[in-house]
């Protein structure tokens, strides 16, 4: 069964610092997923990653994925109060058959001034 | 060009109604996935709809059924409503079956009493 797990569940840091949050999944996938969800709203899509070695960048915020080591990364470089939110990674699997998006538990990044 | 709409947004209902919630993709798309969100559960798949007919489903009771029409509007039915089917229902629609980005609707959060 697919699982993707991502660490940190919760992450406080400070403006101007930079971080990392770490998604791992279980099974082979070629595609990944990263979205970015407020309070109260819906998703929003950030990246997708199709192929081993792809990194992105948009603003403070670069993924990349290893799809050997079955890891993606969101480093956020000089974190400002906006890119409060919760980040979710999300793998496509086929599971049982079915073609499934399987999200990691989320990451709730709260940046204090 | 619009977005995913979802209605009703809000909604509460009591243990052992039923409830209908509507879908409209982005103009284009063809396929509608929908997946509830919870915080003991976080995002999980309920079921995606291509060209009409349902072609993934996740691992939920048949309370849970849903079905797409001719101009690729979705509504998603639950039947019988417990306390935990209250949630976000989240519906996300891409251009062709299960191998493109994801654009998510804003939700329809459901409270069950």
């Amino acid at each position: 069964e697919l699982k993707v797990e991502q660490n940190p569940l919760f992450l406080s840091m400070q403006e101007g610092k930079n971080y990392t949050i770490y998604c791992n999944y279980s099974t082979t996938s070629d595609r990944l997923y990263w979205y970015r969800q407020d309070p109260g709203k819906s998703l929003e899509s950030l990246f997708v990653l199709l192929s081993n070695g792809a990194v992105k960048q948009e603003g403070r915020l670069m993924a990349s994925l290893d799809t050997k080591a079955r890891l993606s990364t969101l480093h956020i470089t000089a974190a400002v109060h906006d890119l409060s939110a919760t980040y979710f990674c999300a793998v496509d699997g086929v599971i049982q058959g079915a073609q499934k998006l399987v999200f990691g538990q989320g990451t709730r990044l709260t940046i204090n001034p | 060009k619009a977005g995913v709409t979802q209605t009703p947004r809000y909604l509460i209902k009591t243990r052992g109604q039923q409830v209908t919630l509507s879908c409209s993709p982005i103009s284009g798309h063809r396929s509608v996935s929908w997946y509830q969100q919870t915080p003991g559960q976080g995002l999980q798949f309920l079921f995606e709809y291509f060209s009409e007919t349902q072609r993934n489903k996740g691992n939920f009771p048949g309370r849970f059924s849903g079905r797409q029409f001719s101009n690729s509007r979705s509504e998603m039915n639950v039947s019988t409503l417990e306390l935990g089917d209250s949630a976000l229902y989240l519906c996300a629609s891409s251009l062709v079956l299960g191998q493109e980005t994801q654009y998510f609707g804003p939700g329809t959060r459901l409270l069950v009493l």
